[in-house]
Formats: structure tokens, C-alpha cells, sequence
């Protein structure tokens, strides 16, 4: 069984502090995807990172996936309170394997920014 | 384009009654999945479909949960009969087949929030 261990799981900070969110597994992934779910909604994807080492941007939101493919992290740049709500990382296994087209999720990790 | 359609909403039902959670995936995309959130547990699969065939359904949690797709716009999670523990909020989502290295991106409804008294 796959698992994706997220952490911190609860993080308050105040407006334009920095934050990093990671997100690890013993298991090798063929991409992991960022999403966040705020209240009343479904989970919306931030990013995909497919190759191992690489780095996407999304504005003040830096995503990075390690070179081994095995763990991920979220760092955000001068949070603001837009930034609430619960980020979700998620591991896919290629085409091939016995789960193409499932998701493993990890647990979340609900941030707070306070104004 | 809508998005994926779940109904109801909401729904209060006392122990004991069937429920019947409906799902309408996003025209096109050939892979639907049953998900239920909960502080405790997460985000958990049920249950998912490629083509209307169910492909993995080793997260359904007791034989009380059963969910079909008679066709490609269309999918049902039916709990029956209903406990308590039941209550949560069940997610259906859907995707298209990607490349080599996943699937596209899961696009989620808003979620039908369950309550079991």
C-alpha cells in the first residue's frame, strides 16, 4: 500500500510570513499533484510535477518534487489570508502500473493566515 | 463547460435509511471515483471506474456500500443501510487518460455532506 505522510497538519502564521508544506512516502511516484480544497468545496489542482528535481512556480507558490520522486514540497512566499485553506498532495503511479489512474492522497494540511 | 455535478448537497437521514448519493461526471472524461472526507481519515478512495467499469473498489468500507454507472454521464453511491459513522463528506471526481506518467488532473464536485443520526 502507497502512502503519502503530509506535514505540518495544522499550520497558523500571520500575513507575509513564509511557509513550507511537505509531503513524503517510502514509495516512488510518476508524478505528484498539488491541490487545495477550501470549505464547501472540492479539492482544485494547484500543479503536477513529473520529473524528479523539478521546480514549478505559481506565483508566490513553489513546488518541488525530489530528485528519488519520493516527496514533494510547498512553499509559499509572503502568505496572505487568500492562501487559507487545506492543501492536498497527491501521488499517481504511471501507465504500467497496477493503480494508472488512481490518486494516493495525503492527509492535508490545513494553513491559516491571519490578516 | 460545467463541472462535475453532485447531488444532493446535503443530506440528513436517520440510522437504518438507504441513501442514495448521485454523481454527474464532466462530459469526455472516461474515469469516475468515489472519495469520503473526514477529519479523522482524510481523503479516502472508495471506489473508482474507467469506462463505467468499477476498477478498484477495495476502499468500500462494508458490504452496506455498493456504487454503479450505468452509463458514462452518470453514477450512484448508495449506502443502505445507513449508520452513524456513516456521516462525512463524499467527494465524486473525474478524469480524463493522460500520458505516460498519470492520469489529467481530478476535477472534483462540491461534495454531498452526510449526516447520520
Amino acid at each position: 500500500t502507497q502512502l503519502l505522510e503530509q506535514s505540518p497538519q495544522f499550520l497558523s502564521i500571520q500575513e507575509g510570513e513564509n511557509l513550507t508544506v511537505y509531503c513524503n512516502s517510502s514509495s516512488v511516484f510518476s508524478s505528484l499533484q498539488w491541490y487545495r480544497q477550501e470549505p464547501g468545496e472540492g479539492p482544485v489542482l494547484l500543479v503536477t510535477v513529473v520529473t524528479g528535481g523539478e521546480v514549478k512556480k505559481l506565483k508566490r507558490l513553489t513546488f518541488q518534487f525530489g530528485d528519488a520522486r519520493k516527496d514533494s514540497s510547498l512553499h509559499i512566499t509572503a502568505a496572505q489570508p487568500g492562501d487559507t485553506g487545506l492543501y492536498l498532495c497527491a501521488g499517481a503511479q504511471g501507465a504500467g502500473g497496477t493503480s494508472y489512474g488512481k490518486l494516493t492522497f495525503g492527509q492535508g494540511t490545513i494553513l491559516t493566515v491571519h490578516p | 463547460d460545467a463541472g462535475v455535478i453532485q447531488s444532493p448537497r446535503h443530506e440528513v437521514t436517520e440510522m437504518g435509511q438507504e441513501v442514495t448519493l448521485r454523481c454527474k461526471p464532466i462530459s469526455g472524461h472516461d474515469y469516475l471515483f468515489w472519495y469520503r472526507q473526514t477529519m479523522m481519515r482524510g481523503l479516502e478512495l472508495l471506489i473508482y471506474f474507467n469506462n463505467n467499469v468499477p476498477i478498484d473498489d477495495s476502499g468500500m468500507p462494508e458490504d452496506r456500500f455498493s456504487a454503479k454507472m450505468p452509463n458514462a454521464s452518470f453514477s450512484t453511491l448508495k449506502i443502505q443501510p445507513s449508520e452513524p459513522r456513516d456521516s462525512a463528506v463524499y467527494f465524486c471526481a473525474s478524469s480524463t487518460t493522460g500520458g505516460v506518467f498519470s492520469n489529467q488532473p481530478q476535477h472534483f464536485g462540491d461534495g454531498t455532506r452526510l449526516s447520520i443520526l
